[in-house]
């Protein structure tokens, strides 16, 4: 079965290091990767994707993600994290051998990012 | 960039009673659109796929009757809840393909059934 697995239920950062969130898939072929934020009672925010390419993303507020191929990995990476970066964090994969559906993603079960001054 | 409306953020009804949920693409086409529930600390479920024009594909276990959803233009979808429970109280979350491609979603509606 395809598959998104975010090892960590939380992940407790002090302001100014850096910061990583784990992402591993299991899906066939190769699928496009996602990166999103929410805020609470909010909707998810688009933070960064892979599609194709360089194989370090960049995204927005300073967030990068490195797509690991052989490791099936796409972990989330911040230099410097800020309080502000309190959120829950969503990977999600589109397979693109998706069969019977019809493009949906893939999510993860989320991972708390606890930023603290 | 893509922008998704979704609405109410918002809403309370009495069981037994039916709510509608519309969620709207702004500045693109939105052929398939996804909608998805969320229970308090947990992922998100997606509960069916709206296309546009035709009927919407249900996720197993997902009752299709309780849970309408119309796709009458390319940037509108609605999702209606009907004949609402308390079990039905949740955070319902639509999300559609834009042109980037990527999956822009909406801001959410949180439904209590009282």
């Amino acid at each position: 079965a395809q598959s998104v697995a975010q090892p960590e239920d939380q992940v407790n950062v002090a302001e100014g290091n850096p910061l990583t969130v784990k992402c591993t898939y299991s899906v066939s072929g190769n699928p496009y990767l996602f990166w999103y934020v929410q805020y609470p009672n909010r909707g998810l925010q688009f933070l960064l994707k892979y599609i194709t390419g360089d194989n370090l993303v960049k995204g927005s507020y300073g967030f990068e993600a490195e797509f690991n191929k052989s490791q099936t990995s796409f972990h989330l990476k911040k230099p410097s994290a800020l309080v502000s970066d309190s959120a829950l964090y969503f990977c999600a994969v589109r397979p693109l051998n998706y069969g019977g559906s019809q493009g949906n993603l893939i999510f993860g079960k989320g991972t708390k990012l606890s930023v603290k001054p | 960039g893509a922008v998704v409306s979704q609405h109410p953020s918002w809403v309370i009804c009495k069981s037994g009673t039916s709510v509608k949920i519309e969620c709207r693409s702004l500045d693109f086409q939105a052929t398939t659109m996804f909608w998805y529930r969320q229970f308090p600390k947990q992922s998100l479920m997606l509960m069916a796929t709206s296309n546009e024009g035709s009927k919407a594909t249900y996720e197993q276990g997902v009752e299709k009757d309780k849970f309408l959803i119309n796709h009458a233009s390319l940037t509108l979808s609605t999702l209606t809840v009907t004949s609402a429970h308390p079990e039905d109280s949740s955070f319902y979350i639509c999300s559609a393909r834009d042109p980037g491609p990527s999956y822009t979603f909406g801001s959410g509606t949180r439904l209590t059934v009282v």
